[in-house]
């Protein structure tokens, strides 16, 4: 079956710095990749759609100069979060939808999710 | 805002079915009903879905009404391994792909 791989799974950096996530769909091209964000105790929030060759759509209140993201092929997508804060400590999570699928119920694979700490 | 209503926690007994209800009113002609799950600290996991016919794979079976205003998703025979929480979706295939998550329900299946 489909397959999303993120890296790293976790990470830990100094407020300040940037740290970038990747998401990859192994044995498909996916032309859409969804980046959410999840913290404790709570659900999925979507952040941003990110289409392959074009800019992203982010979602009412995420800042997009905040949130890089960067869909530069069929196969990888980067979250890029950029002058990081503790606020920003959460788990990322990516999906991808295979573009090979026809049908209107397109099912959506999601990545391992990445655990960033923010120091 | 999440088109679905589930409720927020649920318990089991290991073999026994669990029957998770879900809730979705709203529905239009075009939107499918989906299901994923997520065990603790991992990425969503989908399981099944379904547009007016039941539905069934080798993990579970999905239950739609006839008025499609809600559905019901079963779990054969619950293992330990099926504690997570559950998420009922409804989305349409207009709209862009991307699934919003609502607070889903949290299944303990207990031994």
């Amino acid at each position: 079956g489909a397959v999303v791989s993120q890296h790293p799974s976790w990470v830990i950096c100094k407020s300040g710095t940037s740290v970038k996530i990747e998401c990859r769909s192994l044995d498909f091209q996916a032309t859409t990749m969804f980046w959410y964000r999840q913290f404790p105790k709570q659900s999925l929030m979507l952040m941003a759609t990110s289409n392959e060759g074009s800019k992203a759509t982010y979602e009412q209140g995420v800042e997009k100069d905040k949130f890089l993201i960067n869909h530069a092929s069929l196969t990888l997508s980067t979250l890029t979060v950029t002058s990081a804060h503790p606020e920003d400590s959460s788990f990322y999570i990516c999906s991808a939808m295979d573009r090979a699928t026809s049908s209107g119920a397109n099912v959506l694979t999601f990545g391992a999710g990445s655990r960033l700490t923010v120091l | 805002d999440a088109k679905t209503t589930q409720p927020p926690s649920m318990d089991c007994a290991e073999g026994r079915a669990a029957n998770l209800p879900c809730n979705h009113s709203t529905i239009s002609g075009n939107e499918y009903v989906y299901w994923y799950r997520q065990i603790h600290s991992q990425g969503p996991q989908y399981i099944i879905h379904g547009l007016k016919n039941n539905e069934t794979n080798e993990m579970a079976s999905l239950i739609i009404t006839e008025d499609r205003k809600s559905s019901t998703l079963i779990l054969p025979h619950a293992t330990l391994r099926d504690t997570a929480v559950y998420y009922c979706i409804v989305r349409g295939y207009n709209q862009g792909g991307k699934l919003i998550f609502g607070q889903g329900t949290e299944l303990s299946v207990k031994p």
